[in-house]
């Protein structure tokens, strides 16, 4: 157990609809980190906060937006969600700002199947 | 840009060694990381290097050549356990994210 909780686990919805994947990260962790996986992809970052602010973006699509709030944890929005959007869906967090050799701590991630 | 490249697949036999290789070209470095990741699973951290040389943890060890842009992972005495897949990270001190390739799916046959 990483200490970084996801949820939902597991998410079913339709095309068109909004969903959204909510992350605490480990006590004590300024940083958190959204990635997606698809079965043929990688991992692909998509953006990161460090203490309540946008720290750095991946290739995120303008359909989706993230934030960290005071108490740390974070949610990914996803809206207007596409077939292609089905993926697994991870939330990382470290405690600084990962760029200086923090490493980084996932979560179970959260299972998007669109249909 | 930044690009990390490592094998798509690898096959070895339980008991043996093998090595996993990853070069990489990043608008600056900071480190690179290894993680574990068995399917449908979290990636669990496995290594980092930041310095030139070998860092040894057990059956696992991991290689950084900064001025080559090139990694290696070793994984020792192989057990059918070890079958997962091995990501290659590169965290860049231009915007601090930490990129992954797309991983090495690792065989291990008894």
């Amino acid at each position: 157990d990483s200490g970084v909780t996801q949820t939902p686990k597991h998410l079913i919805t339709a095309t068109g609809q909004r969903v959204t994947l909510r992350c605490s990260p480990r006590s004590g962790d300024l940083s958190v980190y959204w990635y997606q996986q698809s079965l043929d992809q990688g991992l692909q970052f998509l953006i990161q906060y460090y203490n309540g602010e946008e720290r750095a973006k991946g290739n995120i699509l303008e359909r989706f937006s993230a934030q960290q709030f005071p108490d740390l944890h974070s949610e990914l929005n996803l809206s207007s969600l596409e077939l292609g959007d089905s993926a697994l869906y991870f939330c990382a967090s470290s405690e600084g700002d990962g760029g200086r050799g923090n490493t980084i701590y996932f979560g179970e991630g959260s299972w998007l199947t669109v249909v | 840009g930044q690009n990390i490249d490592q094998p798509t697949e690898m096959t070895a036999t339980e008991g043996a060694i093998v090595q996993i290789n990853c070069t990489y070209q990043t608008s600056g470095f900071n480190g690179l990381f290894w993680y574990q990741q068995h399917a449908g699973e979290a990636p669990t951290f496995l290594s980092y290097n930041v310095l030139d040389g070998l860092e040894e943890k057990g059956r696992f060890s991991s290689f950084l050549s900064r001025s080559k842009g090139y990694s290696y992972l070793l994984l020792k005495e192989l057990q059918m356990k070890d079958s997962a897949s091995y990501l290659c990270a590169v965290s860049g001190n231009r915007d601090d994210k930490i990129i992954f390739g797309k991983g090495t799916r690792l065989h291990i046959l008894p």
